[in-house]
């Protein structure tokens, strides 16, 4: 079946730790994003990438990092440089601009 | 820069009827709905292009104003199963068409009691 999968779907790091999320997709989309979700909140774009080898910054970046090396898979970097790690994270892929996003089913994040 | 949703939040009886609205202050290309219950990932419901073009579920219906940037959803006769926090993402149009990104509301927080 074809999907988005994300691990782990609970992670816990302590304070000043770097962690990374996995993203992987085998619908062979061309997009793929990460957002993430605080309690109460809305989705809010982190990174996307449009094409492998390329990416670009949402509207909170800072602190985090991501690759593209393959279509398949998008892992974030959460860096002891995001003061508030703590979140709901999603990953997303559409094949383009026309289409719905997929997601996948997230990972929560708990920074002690 | 965020679309703003309203209301924030509505309490149904099943069998009941219910509009949720989408306000963005940029021009848009697309809007898309989807929903989230809790501590799941979002469902897409419907996406709504600029030209009239409107894809989805069959149960679901939307509207989308392009002059005034807005959109709206039906839900009708809700069910219990229609419970969740229902988010509209909104697409602008960028150098060379549209692009890919979204911009999410806030959200609207639907309960409906049996």
């Amino acid at each position: 079946d074809g999907g988005i999968t994300q691990s782990p779907k609970y992670l816990f790091r302590k304070e000043g730790q770097n962690v990374t999320l996995s993203c992987e997709q085998n619908l062979n989309h061309d997009a793929m994003y990460w957002y993430r979700q605080d309690p109460g909140q809305g989705l809010r774009l982190i990174y996307y990438s449009q094409i492998v080898n390329d990416f670009q910054k949402g509207d909170i970046a800072e602190g985090y990092s991501v690759s593209r090396e393959k279509k398949e898979s998008f892992p974030l970097t959460v860096t002891s440089a995001q003061k508030n790690p703590t979140a709901f994270y999603l990953c997303a892929s559409t094949p383009t601009a026309y289409n719905e996003q997929f997601f996948g089913p997230g990972t929560r994040l708990t920074v002690l | 820069q965020q679309p703003v949703q309203s209301p924030q939040a509505v309490i149904l009886r099943e069998g009941e009827d219910a509009v949720i609205n989408c306000s963005s202050s940029k021009a848009l290309y697309s809007v898309h709905w989807y929903r989230q219950k809790h501590g799941e990932a979002p469902v897409f419901l419907m996406i709504l292009l600029k030209g009239g073009e409107q894809k989805g579920h069959e149960k679901i219906s939307a509207s989308f104003n392009e002059k005034k940037q807005q959109s709206s959803l039906y839900l009708t006769a809700s069910q219990l199963s229609y419970s969740g926090t229902y988010f509209c993402g909104t697409g602008t149009l960028g150098y060379g068409g549209a692009t890919n990104k979204l911009i999410f509301g806030t959200g609207t927080l639907l309960a409906v009691q049996p």
